[in-house]
């Protein structure tokens, strides 16, 4: 079993939609999360981060996390297709530590 | 003014070859890493060093060798490259440390290594 689970779709929206990504894990020694994106052919670029339990919102993202069941999410509002890309969750036990990375879910928003 | 920087983008190269990455960040971090990205776009940590100092260190073939001259770059050097090795390498930085700030490392934009 994996450390990180995430759902590697593909998921194929419509402009304007609301997205779930999701990833669960099983080291409840986890406090650091994070959600990156990922254009093709580039590197993933840091969308959220979030300290132990809790939502966080910045525009249209908003990420949760749920340590009591393992358990991490990043909503997307009004999606547009400049969100297609592959959104990486990951997480680390402290700043600096080995970040353990979900396989991405592959995303695409169609006008 | 790109915050990290691999070298070169792209390498092709034949079975048996030594080659090399570079890496270079701008940022002031004190962390630096090696992540390999296989074809399924699974992202796992080779490497890790903490102001020139080694602290990640892998379940990595020998043959793959880093090294950090200061810790600003962070280089990465494979010998008797195989078929395997094929794959996108990342280097990142992070500035470690840091609980409630906008941690997260940054990543530079790969470097696509095809071994033939």
């Amino acid at each position: 079993q994996k450390e990180v689970e995430q759902d590697p779709g593909p998921l194929s929206v419509p402009e304007g939609a609301i997205v779930s990504l999701n990833c669960t894990y099983s080291n409840s020694a986890f406090q650091y999360f994070m959600w990156y994106r990922q254009y093709s052919r580039k590197g993933p670029e840091l969308l959220m981060y979030t300290y132990s339990s809790g939502n966080k919102e910045d525009g249209r993202f908003t990420a949760q996390v749920d340590k009591s069941s393992k358990y991490i999410s990043l909503f997307i509002r009004d999606s547009q297709p400049s969100d297609s890309a592959t959104y990486l969750c990951a997480m680390s036990r402290f700043p600096g530590g080995k970040l353990i990375f979900g396989q991405g879910t592959e995303l695409s928003v169609k006008p | 003014d790109t915050a990290v920087s691999q070298t070169p983008k792209y390498l092709v190269t034949q079975m048996g070859n030594d080659k090399s990455i570079k890496c270079e960040q701008n940022l002031g971090h004190d962390t630096m890493y090696w992540y390999k990205q296989d074809s399924k776009k699974f992202l796992k940590i080779m490497f890790s060093y903490n102001n020139k100092e080694l602290i990640i260190n892998e379940t990595v073939p020998n043959r793959f060798s880093p090294k950090s001259p200061d810790k600003a770059h962070l280089n990465l050097h494979i010998n008797s490259l195989e078929l395997g090795d094929s794959a996108v390498y990342f280097c990142a930085s992070s500035q470690a440390w840091v609980r409630e700030t906008n941690y997260g490392y940054t990543f530079g934009s790969g470097t696509r290594l095809t071994v033939v």
